[in-house]
């Protein structure tokens, strides 16, 4: 089966920089992606990552390490429209399956 | 862009009543999935289709059918609606089975009563 676990909640205050901690367990591992939803919203895409390393796009990076069985997601220069939960999901199984974390909502302050 | 759409945001449903929730992609994707989302549990997946009449199990399928008769369209049916399916269910569809990207549908949050 698969498992991952991620904070439930962070805080943090404007022009911060805050990290979601993301860890997991599974049978067969293609990726780590990482999705953003808004509260009423639909979750869109924010990265995949395949191989160990950061990828940076704009204010957000990604983390993996497969060794570890861990990644982060890395947000930057914090603004008060990045409120909202984040999801990890590893593509596994056969590759054919994304399976979630609970998600981690974050709260930023003024 | 793509699009997803499902067919209600909201439906309130009685208990042993069949229940049909489309969706509805316009971008040729080949995939499309259903899932429900419940507070702390994420988004667990029900069904998936990677072609037009092909179906395979998610992580939680009791209870739930699906049927994809063209490839535009994914519809999840619950047979006999029970009170534990109140959720929120949201489609996505993906290009390919390989491809980490899906796209969502807004959902649609049923109760049943």
């Amino acid at each position: 089966g698969q498992s991952l676990e991620q904070p439930s909640e962070v805080t943090a205050v404007e022009g911060a920089i805050v990290q979601i901690n993301c860890t997991y367990q599974t049978s067969g591992f293609y990726g780590l992606s990482w999705y953003q939803q808004h509260d009423g919203g639909a979750p869109t895409f924010l990265s995949y990552n395949a191989l160990d390393g950061l990828e940076e796009t704009g204010r957000f990076s990604s983390f993996l390490s497969r060794s570890d069985s861990y990644g982060y997601l890395l947000l930057q220069e914090l603004q008060m429209k990045d409120s909202a939960s984040y999801f990890c999901a590893v593509l596994g199984n056969a590759g054919n399956m994304l399976t979630f974390g609970g998600g981690t909502r974050l709260m930023v302050k003024p | 862009d793509v699009k997803v759409t499902q067919s209600s945001r909201y439906l309130v449903k009685r208990t042993g009543e069949k229940v049909f929730l489309e969706c509805v992609q316009d971008m040729d994707h080949e995939n499309m999935f259903w899932y429900r989302q419940d507070p702390g549990l994420g988004l667990r997946l029900i069904y998936f289709s990677y072609d037009v009449k092909m179906k395979e199990k998610g992580d939680i399928p009791e209870g739930y059918s699906v049927s994809r008769e063209k490839k535009e369209r994914f519809s999840l049916i619950l047979e006999s609606a029970s009170t534990n399916q109140t959720s929120m269910y949201l489609c996505a569809s993906s290009l390919s089975l390989a491809d980490n990207e899906q796209f969502f549908g807004p959902g649609t949050r049923l109760t049943v009563l």
